[in-house]
Protein backbone atom coordinates (compact mmCIF):
# COMPACT_ATOMS: atom_id res chain seq x y z
CA UNK A 1 0.00 0.00 0.00
CA UNK A 2 2.96 2.55 0.76
CA UNK A 3 4.61 4.05 -2.37
CA UNK A 4 8.14 3.42 -1.42
CA UNK A 5 9.80 0.47 -3.38
CA UNK A 6 12.67 -1.35 -3.33
CA UNK A 7 15.13 -3.47 -5.89
CA UNK A 8 16.01 -6.09 -5.71
CA UNK A 9 13.83 -8.46 -3.22
CA UNK A 10 16.15 -11.12 -3.54
CA UNK A 11 20.24 -11.31 -3.86
CA UNK A 12 22.56 -13.61 -3.47
CA UNK A 13 26.26 -13.02 -4.68
CA UNK A 14 29.83 -13.76 -4.18
CA UNK A 15 32.33 -12.05 -1.79
CA UNK A 16 33.80 -8.95 -2.55
CA UNK A 17 31.21 -7.66 -5.03
CA UNK A 18 30.12 -4.06 -5.22
CA UNK A 19 26.44 -3.71 -4.41
CA UNK A 20 24.03 -1.09 -4.94
CA UNK A 21 20.42 -1.37 -3.13
CA UNK A 22 18.31 0.37 -4.76
CA UNK A 23 15.12 2.45 -3.02
CA UNK A 24 12.47 4.87 -4.20
CA UNK A 25 9.37 6.88 -2.77
CA UNK A 26 6.98 8.86 -5.19
CA UNK A 27 5.29 10.32 -1.43
CA UNK A 28 7.73 13.71 -1.70
CA UNK A 29 8.82 12.95 1.49
CA UNK A 30 12.12 14.71 2.80
CA UNK A 31 13.42 12.11 5.67
CA UNK A 32 14.74 8.49 4.80
CA UNK A 33 15.68 5.86 6.26
CA UNK A 34 17.97 2.29 6.19
CA UNK A 35 17.58 -0.75 8.51
CA UNK A 36 19.44 -3.27 9.04
CA UNK A 37 17.21 -6.65 10.42
CA UNK A 38 18.47 -9.93 11.03
CA UNK A 39 15.72 -12.99 10.80
CA UNK A 40 13.52 -12.08 13.73
CA UNK A 41 15.09 -9.71 15.28
CA UNK A 42 14.77 -6.07 15.82
CA UNK A 43 15.84 -3.05 13.20
CA UNK A 44 18.98 -1.16 13.61
CA UNK A 45 18.95 2.03 12.02
CA UNK A 46 22.22 2.40 9.94
CA UNK A 47 21.72 5.19 7.98
CA UNK A 48 19.00 8.32 7.39
CA UNK A 49 18.80 11.90 5.26
CA UNK A 50 17.00 14.77 5.80
CA UNK A 51 16.63 15.58 2.24
CA UNK A 52 18.55 16.21 -0.85
CA UNK A 53 22.14 16.06 -0.28
CA UNK A 54 21.82 15.54 3.36
CA UNK A 55 22.77 11.84 4.94
CA UNK A 56 23.99 10.67 8.43
CA UNK A 57 24.75 7.76 10.19
CA UNK A 58 22.25 5.54 12.15
CA UNK A 59 23.12 3.68 15.50
CA UNK A 60 24.74 0.81 13.78
CA UNK A 61 28.02 0.92 12.88
CA UNK A 62 27.94 -0.23 9.03
CA UNK A 63 30.64 -0.34 5.81
CA UNK A 64 27.71 0.68 3.72
CA UNK A 65 27.06 4.12 2.26
CA UNK A 66 24.35 6.19 1.06
CA UNK A 67 23.54 9.29 -1.34
CA UNK A 68 20.77 11.50 -1.96
CA UNK A 69 21.08 13.39 -4.69
CA UNK A 70 17.37 13.31 -5.60
CA UNK A 71 14.70 13.55 -3.02
CA UNK A 72 12.90 10.32 -3.72
CA UNK A 73 15.92 7.81 -4.11
CA UNK A 74 17.95 6.81 -1.98
CA UNK A 75 20.65 4.12 -2.95
CA UNK A 76 22.72 2.33 -0.29
CA UNK A 77 26.18 0.98 -1.24
CA UNK A 78 28.28 -1.83 -0.19
CA UNK A 79 32.23 -1.59 -1.85
CA UNK A 80 33.03 -4.85 -1.13
CA UNK A 81 30.58 -7.40 -0.16
CA UNK A 82 31.40 -10.41 2.72
CA UNK A 83 29.21 -12.66 4.50
CA UNK A 84 28.83 -10.41 7.37
CA UNK A 85 26.66 -8.47 5.66
CA UNK A 86 24.28 -10.97 5.00
CA UNK A 87 20.78 -9.37 6.56
CA UNK A 88 17.69 -7.82 5.40
CA UNK A 89 17.95 -4.18 4.30
CA UNK A 90 14.98 -1.92 4.91
CA UNK A 91 13.85 1.54 3.48
CA UNK A 92 11.54 3.50 4.58
CA UNK A 93 10.44 7.38 5.09
CA UNK A 94 8.97 9.71 6.41
CA UNK A 95 7.51 13.45 6.39
CA UNK A 96 8.62 16.19 8.48
CA UNK A 97 7.64 16.43 12.07
CA UNK A 98 8.08 14.22 15.23
CA UNK A 99 4.42 13.11 15.37
CA UNK A 100 4.61 11.13 11.80
CA UNK A 101 5.16 7.27 10.77
CA UNK A 102 7.66 5.79 8.68
CA UNK A 103 6.35 4.24 5.81
CA UNK A 104 8.33 1.43 4.77
CA UNK A 105 9.77 -1.27 1.14
CA UNK A 106 9.04 -4.37 1.39
CA UNK A 107 12.87 -5.02 2.16
CA UNK A 108 16.29 -6.83 -0.09
CA UNK A 109 17.36 -9.67 1.25
CA UNK A 110 21.11 -9.89 0.58
CA UNK A 111 23.25 -12.78 0.76
CA UNK A 112 26.75 -12.85 0.66
CA UNK A 113 28.45 -16.00 -0.24
CA UNK B 1 20.82 -2.93 25.32
CA UNK B 2 18.07 -2.16 23.05
CA UNK B 3 15.16 1.40 24.35
CA UNK B 4 12.65 -1.27 23.70
CA UNK B 5 11.59 -4.64 24.91
CA UNK B 6 8.88 -6.34 24.21
CA UNK B 7 6.79 -9.31 25.92
CA UNK B 8 6.08 -12.29 25.47
CA UNK B 9 8.84 -12.60 22.21
CA UNK B 10 5.91 -15.06 21.14
CA UNK B 11 2.39 -15.80 21.40
CA UNK B 12 0.20 -18.35 20.21
CA UNK B 13 -3.90 -17.90 20.04
CA UNK B 14 -6.85 -18.96 18.79
CA UNK B 15 -8.91 -17.17 16.60
CA UNK B 16 -11.32 -15.01 18.35
CA UNK B 17 -9.34 -14.54 21.27
CA UNK B 18 -7.61 -11.32 21.58
CA UNK B 19 -4.29 -10.83 22.03
CA UNK B 20 -1.77 -8.94 24.39
CA UNK B 21 1.71 -7.50 23.72
CA UNK B 22 3.83 -5.01 26.31
CA UNK B 23 7.01 -2.75 25.24
CA UNK B 24 9.02 -1.23 27.65
CA UNK B 25 11.54 1.11 27.05
CA UNK B 26 14.13 3.80 29.04
CA UNK B 27 14.24 7.12 28.02
CA UNK B 28 11.83 9.96 28.03
CA UNK B 29 9.67 10.18 24.70
CA UNK B 30 7.84 12.17 22.26
CA UNK B 31 5.82 9.32 20.95
CA UNK B 32 5.41 5.79 20.88
CA UNK B 33 4.57 3.99 17.53
CA UNK B 34 3.43 0.31 16.78
CA UNK B 35 4.07 -1.33 13.51
CA UNK B 36 3.14 -5.06 11.91
CA UNK B 37 5.82 -7.09 10.07
CA UNK B 38 4.09 -9.97 7.73
CA UNK B 39 6.94 -12.70 7.03
CA UNK B 40 9.08 -11.34 4.39
CA UNK B 41 7.73 -8.01 4.33
CA UNK B 42 7.99 -4.82 5.23
CA UNK B 43 6.73 -2.90 8.46
CA UNK B 44 3.11 -1.41 8.26
CA UNK B 45 2.27 1.29 10.69
CA UNK B 46 -0.91 0.49 12.75
CA UNK B 47 -1.03 3.07 15.77
CA UNK B 48 0.86 6.20 17.24
CA UNK B 49 0.64 7.33 20.59
CA UNK B 50 1.98 11.05 22.26
CA UNK B 51 3.47 10.87 25.42
CA UNK B 52 0.76 13.29 26.79
CA UNK B 53 -1.92 10.44 25.80
CA UNK B 54 -3.10 7.52 27.60
CA UNK B 55 -4.83 5.59 25.68
CA UNK B 56 -5.73 5.21 22.02
CA UNK B 57 -8.02 3.36 19.19
CA UNK B 58 -8.21 1.72 15.80
CA UNK B 59 -10.56 -0.31 14.71
CA UNK B 60 -10.07 -3.54 16.93
CA UNK B 61 -6.51 -1.91 18.16
CA UNK B 62 -6.14 -0.59 22.06
CA UNK B 63 -2.93 1.22 22.90
CA UNK B 64 -2.03 2.30 25.76
CA UNK B 65 0.85 4.20 27.18
CA UNK B 66 1.61 4.67 31.01
CA UNK B 67 4.79 7.10 30.57
CA UNK B 68 5.43 6.95 34.52
CA UNK B 69 6.12 3.15 34.36
CA UNK B 70 8.07 3.67 30.36
CA UNK B 71 5.52 0.90 29.10
CA UNK B 72 3.06 0.61 26.60
CA UNK B 73 0.73 -2.10 25.89
CA UNK B 74 -0.93 -3.26 22.02
CA UNK B 75 -4.28 -4.84 22.62
CA UNK B 76 -6.06 -6.70 19.31
CA UNK B 77 -8.98 -8.09 19.75
CA UNK B 78 -11.31 -10.48 18.31
CA UNK B 79 -7.85 -12.02 16.68
CA UNK B 80 -8.02 -13.52 13.43
CA UNK B 81 -5.44 -15.90 11.19
CA UNK B 82 -4.44 -12.83 9.01
CA UNK B 83 -3.21 -10.69 12.07
CA UNK B 84 -0.88 -13.51 12.59
CA UNK B 85 2.68 -11.56 12.41
CA UNK B 86 5.52 -9.72 14.44
CA UNK B 87 4.60 -6.85 16.19
CA UNK B 88 7.16 -4.12 17.02
CA UNK B 89 6.96 -0.66 19.57
CA UNK B 90 9.38 1.72 18.56
CA UNK B 91 10.15 4.56 20.35
CA UNK B 92 10.61 8.80 19.31
CA UNK B 93 13.07 10.17 21.69
CA UNK B 94 12.12 13.34 23.79
CA UNK B 95 15.93 14.61 23.03
CA UNK B 96 14.80 14.70 19.08
CA UNK B 97 17.11 13.56 17.07
CA UNK B 98 14.18 12.40 14.31
CA UNK B 99 14.86 8.68 14.49
CA UNK B 100 12.80 5.51 16.18
CA UNK B 101 14.04 3.18 17.71
CA UNK B 102 12.65 -0.37 17.69
CA UNK B 103 11.77 -2.70 20.04
CA UNK B 104 12.49 -6.46 20.04
CA UNK B 105 8.97 -7.39 18.70
CA UNK B 106 6.52 -10.18 19.61
CA UNK B 107 5.78 -12.93 16.82
CA UNK B 108 2.08 -13.36 17.11
CA UNK B 109 0.73 -16.63 15.75
CA UNK B 110 -3.59 -17.07 15.52
CA UNK B 111 -4.35 -20.16 14.81
CA UNK B 112 -7.89 -21.29 13.48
Amino acid sequence: EADIYQTPRYLVIGTGKKITLECSQTMGHDKMYWYQQDPGMELHLIHYSYGVNSTEKGDLSSESTVSRIRTEHFPLTLESARPSHTSQYLCASSTTGSNQPQHFGDGTRLSIL
Amino acid sequence: SQQGEEDPQALSIQEGENATMNCSYKTSINNLQWYRQNSGRGLVHLILIRSNEREKHSGRLRVTLDTSKKSSSLLITASRAADTASYFCATFGAGGGNKLTFGTGTQLKVEL
